[in-house]
């Protein structure tokens, strides 16, 4: 089945201490992207990346970093989350044209406490 | 302006009425448009896209994309209250650009 898994689905952790939150597509897609999604702010942006090795911030990097180092896996760290940082996760991917919308995973609801 | 706007709604359609959905972008070289659909703490699940002018037909959900006028829009026909969810426009740029989103109720 064609998907994007996120893991984990929900995390509860303390201001400061570095976690990190899995992406993995099976679709072959080369652009994949976070997103956070606030109640009343819609869908921002974090990263994106356009291909292995390819990445790039979107509106709102801050605080997060990504890496892509093999083309189905783009995962989203934070090195030292702050309780602002408390989000409803979403990684994307699609392919090179985009001609067919993202694909989402199922989110990972984060609480920074 | 913002490059996809949508009213944030909420938009409040009894049961087994049509919900109009408008989404309007700012980029007169947008090719094609999607629609997806969000319930309250899942991921969003597109619905729809198109691409030419005029009006596409999936089921109960009809996509109409007016270029000139830079409008796309969803019809919910006999709107039912699993169609209850926010809707999101989205518009693909050098990146998807995503709309706010309308929240849909569907009342009993």
């Amino acid at each position: 089945e064609a998907q994007v898994t996120q893991n984990p689905r929900y995390l509860i952790t303390v201001t400061g201490k570095k976690l990190t939150v899995t992406c993995s597509q099976n679709m072959n897609h080369e652009y994949m992207s976070w997103y956070r999604q606030d109640p009343g702010l819609g869908l921002r942006q974090i990263y994106y990346s356009m291909n292995v090795e390819v990445t790039d911030k979107g509106d709102v990097p801050e605080g997060y970093k990504v890496s892509r180092k093999e083309k189905r896996n783009f995962p989203l760290i934070l090195e030292s989350p702050s309780p602002n940082q408390t989000s409803l996760y979403f990684c994307a991917s699609t392919s090179s044209t985009g001609s067919y919308g993202y694909t989402f995973g199922s989110g990972t609801r984060l609480t920074v406490v | 302006q913002k490059e996809v706007e949508q009213n944030s709604g909420p938009l409040s359609v009894p049961e087994g009425a049509i919900a109009s959905l408008n989404c309007t972008y700012s980029d007169r070289g947008s090719q094609s448009f999607f629609w997806y659909r969000q319930y309250s703490g899942k991921s969003p699940e597109l619905i729809m896209f198109i691409y030419s002018n005029g009006d596409k037909e999936d089921g109960r959900f009809t996509a109409q994309l007016n270029k000139a006028s830079q409008y796309v829009s969803l019809l919910i026909r006999d709107s039912q209250p699993s169609d209850s969810a926010t809707y999101l426009c989205a518009v693909p740029a050098s990146k998807i650009i995503f709309g706010s989103g309308t929240r849909l109720s569907i009342r009993p």
